[in-house]
């Protein structure tokens, strides 16, 4: 089944204390992208990556981090969490984006992060 | 950054009827749009895209409209049924790869 995984799914730190959100898609999609969904504010790009070992801020890149060492992986790295970044995230890939295909991206089913 | 807003956080609609959402968005230069379905618990789900240098589109019970001179993109879903209940985001794509989503519409459908 075609789809994009996240984990964990539910997770609570504590102010400082590192983690890593993992996402993996099994479509050989080229595009991945992370995004954070607060109430009010709708999903705000996180960073994006078009290929491995290509990656892009977004519009709220700071407190996170990126690697895409592999086609598949794309993982968020919160070296020092706050209780700012507490919040709802998703995970999305798609084919390569181009001039004539679709950006038509598939989420993965979020990850609800809790910093106290 | 990009601002791109709806007209109302809620819309409700009977079942049969047809439901309108709207968009607005702020940069003329955005060239790619797209509407997403998100329900309860779960992850955004495409429905439809459109292109800037088209102005209407038309999927399974679903068009998109946009309109260029107001920038403005309307999601048309026809004869709305309990399972279009779900809360509704538009995005738009300006030259390159990253994207901005509305803050949403959440839509519901009463039998």
């Amino acid at each position: 089944e075609a789809q994009v995984t996240q984990n964990p799914r539910y997770l609570i730190t504590v102010t400082g204390k590192k983690l890593t959100v993992t996402c993996s898609q099994n479509m050989n999609h080229e595009y991945m992208s992370w995004y954070r969904q607060d109430p009010g504010l709708g999903l705000r790009q996180i960073y994006y990556s078009m290929n491995v070992e290509v990656t892009d801020k977004g519009d709220v890149p700071e407190g996170y981090k990126v690697s895409r060492k592999e086609k598949r992986n794309f993982p968020l790295i919160l070296e020092s969490p706050s209780p700012n970044q507490t919040s709802l995230y998703f995970c999305a890939s798609s084919l390569r984006a181009s001039a004539t295909s679709p950006y038509e991206q598939y989420f993965g089913p979020g990850t609800r992060l809790t910093v106290t | 950054g990009e601002s791109v807003g709806l007209h109302l956080p809620t819309l409700s609609v009977q079942e049969g009827d047809n439901s309108i959402i709207n968009c607005a968005y702020s940069n003329s230069a955005s060239d790619y749009f797209i509407w997403y379905k998100q329900e309860s618990g779960k992850g955004p789900q495409f429905i439809i895209d459109i292109r800037s240098n088209m102005d209407k589109r038309q999927g399974q019970r679903v068009t998109v409209l946009l309109n260029k001179t107001v920038k403005h993109l309307s999601l048309q879903i026809a004869a709305t049924q309990p399972g279009d209940s779900a809360v509704y985001f538009c995005a738009e794509n300006t030259w390159g790869n990253q994207f901005y989503f509305g803050t949403g519409t959440s839509l519901t459908v009463i039998p």
